[in-house]
C-alpha cells in the first residue's frame, strides 16, 4: 500500500528565507514521487518528481527534493522564498509511474513581506 | 495546444438533484483520471478511465457516482442525488498513455446546498 504524510498544514516563511516542506511516504514497492503546487482556484502544476533515477531532482522554479530510502523521506526545499511561491503544495507517490496518486493532505506555504 | 478543459468551474446544485462534470482531455490523450478534494484535504483517486473503458474504479463511491469517457466527446462525472457530503473539487487528469506525465485540470467546484 501506499501513503504520504506531509508534516506542517502551514507553514510560513520570510521572502528570501530557506523553504523547507517535509514529506514522508510509506509504499510496499519501489515508489515513483511527485511534488505538485496548487495556486488558489487553480488545477495542480507538477514541479518535480523521482522515478529512481539520480536521488536529488530539480524541479521548476528553483525547488528541488531529495529521496532518502533510509527516511522514507522526499523534503522540498528552495534556498530563497519568492512572494510568488505562495500557494499549497502535494506530495504524491504512484507505483510504477502509473498516474493513480496517493496524495498527502497538502502544506499551505505562505511567504511575508 | 489547449490543456485539459474542465467545465463548469463552479456547479451548485440542490440536495437531490444530479450534477454532470465534463472533462476534455488534451489532444491526444486517451487517458483521463477523475480526483476529489474535499476540503482541507488531499485529492483522493477516484476512477481511471480509456477511451469507452473503466480501467480503475476503486476510488469510486458504490452508489450514485458513475463515470464514462465515450469514443466521442468528452469524460463525464456524473453524481446522482447529490448530497452535502458531495461538495468538494473534482479534477480531471489526461495523459497520452498510463505511465507517462498526467495534466491536471482547474477542476470544477461542487457546492451542494
Amino acid at each position: 500500500a501506499q501513503s504520504v504524510t506531509q508534516l506542517g498544514s502551514h507553514v510560513s516563511v520570510s521572502e528570501g528565507a530557506l523553504v523547507l516542506l517535509r514529506c514522508n511516504y510509506s509504499s510496499s514497492v519501489p515508489p515513483y514521487l511527485f511534488w505538485y503546487v496548487q495556486y488558489p482556484n487553480q488545477g495542480l502544476q507538477l514541479l518535480l518528481k523521482y522515478t529512481s533515477a539520480a536521488t536529488l531532482v530539480k524541479g521548476i522554479n528553483g525547488f528541488e527534493a531529495e529521496f532518502k530510502k533510509s527516511e522514507t523521506s522526499f523534503h522540498l526545499t528552495k534556498p530563497s522564498a519568492h512572494m510568488s511561491d505562495a500557494a499549497e503544495y502535494f506530495c504524491a507517490v504512484t507505483r510504477n509511474n502509473f498516474n493513480k496518486f496517493y496524495f498527502g493532505s497538502g502544506t499551505k506555504l505562505n511567504v511575508k513581506p | 495546444n489547449a490543456g485539459v478543459m474542465q467545465n463548469p468551474r463552479h456547479l451548485v446544485r440542490r440536495r437531490g438533484q444530479e450534477a454532470r462534470l465534463r472533462c476534455s482531455p488534451m489532444k491526444g490523450h486517451s487517458h483521463v483520471y477523475w480526483y476529489r478534494q474535499l476540503p482541507e484535504e488531499g485529492l483522493k483517486f477516484m476512477v481511471y478511465l480509456q477511451k469507452e473503458n473503466i480501467i480503475d474504479e476503486s476510488g469510486m463511491p458504490k452508489e450514485r457516482f458513475s463515470a464514462e469517457f465515450p469514443k466521442e466527446g468528452p469524460s463525464i462525472l456524473r453524481i446522482q442525488q447529490v448530497v452535502r457530503g458531495d461538495s468538494a473539487a473534482y479534477f480531471c487528469a489526461s495523459s497520452p498513455e498510463k505511465d507517462t506525465e498526467a495534466f491536471f485540470g482547474q477542476g470544477t467546484r461542487l457546492t451542494v446546498v
